[in-house]
């Protein structure tokens, strides 16, 4: 069965950086595309970037561009997230999720990884 | 980017009874190819998120078929023919047609 098992919580302090893990089992990795999307305390969802796990060609939300970024290692089967120059405001629950190299529906969701910035 | 809205944003409900959730985005889902791209999703309490639709009206693999999806363009529509308790949780509308992928603020469904 398809799985996606992420990394465990994280606490760091302002202006640290934090790499999220992901990893896939149960499926061909190299044929779907992971993204990455955060939920801080009280807000919607919000989606951060993706990978294509069989080229590793990525694409980030603007909000993003500058601190995130998303790679894989198809050898382990998983995908990484990094963002860098962390601040309170990105506390919060951070999800991989799987797509289509060409649809973008999650159908399979990591458990998520709660950061916590704080000093 | 495209904004989505949703409605109601606390839908409180009796079990066996119907249940409607409305979903709007700020341009056209309706991509040239004739479909949607919006889906919906649940956040149970205490889960991941879970696909519920996809492309506007198709159910994802396992889902009741009690929930359906409707609606094209702009509005959209997910309704549940007769609420069960293991339902309860945040349901989310997302725009899948392009970058940044968007949500709605999320409709929390509780049983009366």
């Amino acid at each position: 069965q398809v799985q996606l098992v992420q990394s465990g919580a994280e606490m760091k302090k302002p202006g640290a950086s934090v790499k999220v893990s992901c990893k896939a089992s149960g499926y061909t990795f190299s044929n779907y595309a992971l993204h990455w999307v955060r939920q801080a305390p009280g807000q919607r969802l919000e989606w951060m970037g993706w990978i294509n796990a069989g080229n590793g060609n990525t694409k980030y939300s603007q909000n993003f561009q500058d601190r995130v970024t998303i790679t894989r290692d198809t050898s382990a089967s998983t995908a990484y997230m990094e963002l860098t120059s962390l601040r309170s405001e990105d506390t919060a629950v951070y999800y991989c999720a799987r797509s289509g190299p060409s649809n973008w529906d999650f159908d399979y969701w990591g458990q998520g990884t709660l950061v916590t910035v704080s000093s | 980017d495209i904004v989505m809205t949703q409605s109601p944003l606390s839908l409180p409900v009796t079990p066996g009874e119907p249940a409607s959730i409305s979903c709007r985005s700020s341009q056209s889902l309706l991509h040239s190819n004739g479909y949607n791209y919006l889906n919906w999703y649940l956040q149970k309490p205490g889960q991941s998120p879970q696909l519920l639709i996809f492309l506007g009206s198709n159910r994802a693999s396992g889902v009741p078929d009690r929930f359906s999806g409707s609606g094209s363009g702009t509005d959209f529509t997910l309704k549940i023919s007769g609420v069960e308790a293991e339902d309860v949780g945040v349901y989310y509308c997302k725009q899948a047609l392009q970058t940044p992928f968007t949500f709605g603020p999320g409709t929390t469904v509780d049983i009366k």
